[in-house]
């Protein structure tokens, strides 16, 4: 089945203690995006990838990394998360082109 | 990247037919029209896509009028299950169709 898998489902963290969410697709699509959403805020983008090697910012790109060493994972890395970072994240990834995103179920994320 | 307005949430009853009208004015020429459905806590799914005049799929209709400065998703028939936001997205997916910025969206609650 096509799909993008991301893991954790939900997550529960201290403050400044490191963590990667990650981040598969089996499409072999070359494009991925990392969104977050809030109430209230909608979904904002984080970050985004073109293909391997080759990331950039979205909209709120502070206080995360990421990383496309292979076409299928593009993870998001938080080196030290802090409770303004508690959000739902979602990867999606597309084809080139035309093609609308495919998105994963999503990554319930708490730093207390 | 062009801004799209559309109305915060709409209600209806199952079976009647649903129009959601989205606001592009500044739409470039190269940009497409895309429509996206979340349920809560899920990823969005993608409806559908158009650059002008009529699409339709299984799922629903986009009406894009010749001066592409608006769009309007139809949904025939809607049931409970219809129940979610709908998000108009604009953009050029073959520069900075990365760069994708969902909206606030509109809330569409059916009812029975």
């Amino acid at each position: 089945e096509a799909q993008v898998t991301q893991n954790p489902r939900y997550l529960i963290t201290v403050t400044g203690k490191k963590l990667t969410v990650t981040c598969s697709q089996n499409m072999n699509h070359e494009y991925m995006s990392w969104y977050r959403q809030d109430p209230g805020l909608g979904l904002r983008q984080i970050y985004y990838s073109m293909n391997v090697e080759v990331t950039d910012k979205g909209d709120v790109p502070e206080g995360y990394k990421v990383s496309r060493k292979e076409k299928r994972n593009f993870p998001l890395i938080l080196e030290s998360p802090s409770p303004n970072q508690t959000s739902l994240y979602f990867c999606a990834s597309r084809q080139g082109g035309r093609y609308g995103y495919t998105f994963g179920s999503g990554t319930r994320l708490t730093v207390v | 990247l062009a801004k799209t307005t559309q109305p915060i949430s709409m209600d209806s009853y199952e079976g009647q037919e649903v129009n959601i009208t989205c606001s592009h004015n500044n739409i470039a020429t190269n940009d497409y029209i895309t429509w996206y459905q979340q349920f809560p806590s899920q990823g969005p799914r993608f409806i559908i896509q158009g650059y002008k005049t009529k699409v339709t799929n299984e799922v629903a209709s986009l009406f894009i009028p010749a001066d592409r400065k608006s769009s309007t998703l139809s949904l025939p028939r809607v049931s409970l299950s219809d129940t979610a936001v709908y998000y108009c997205l604009v953009g050029d997916y073959n520069n900075a169709g990365n760069m994708l910025t969902f909206g606030g969206g509109t809330r569409l609650m059916v009812k029975p």
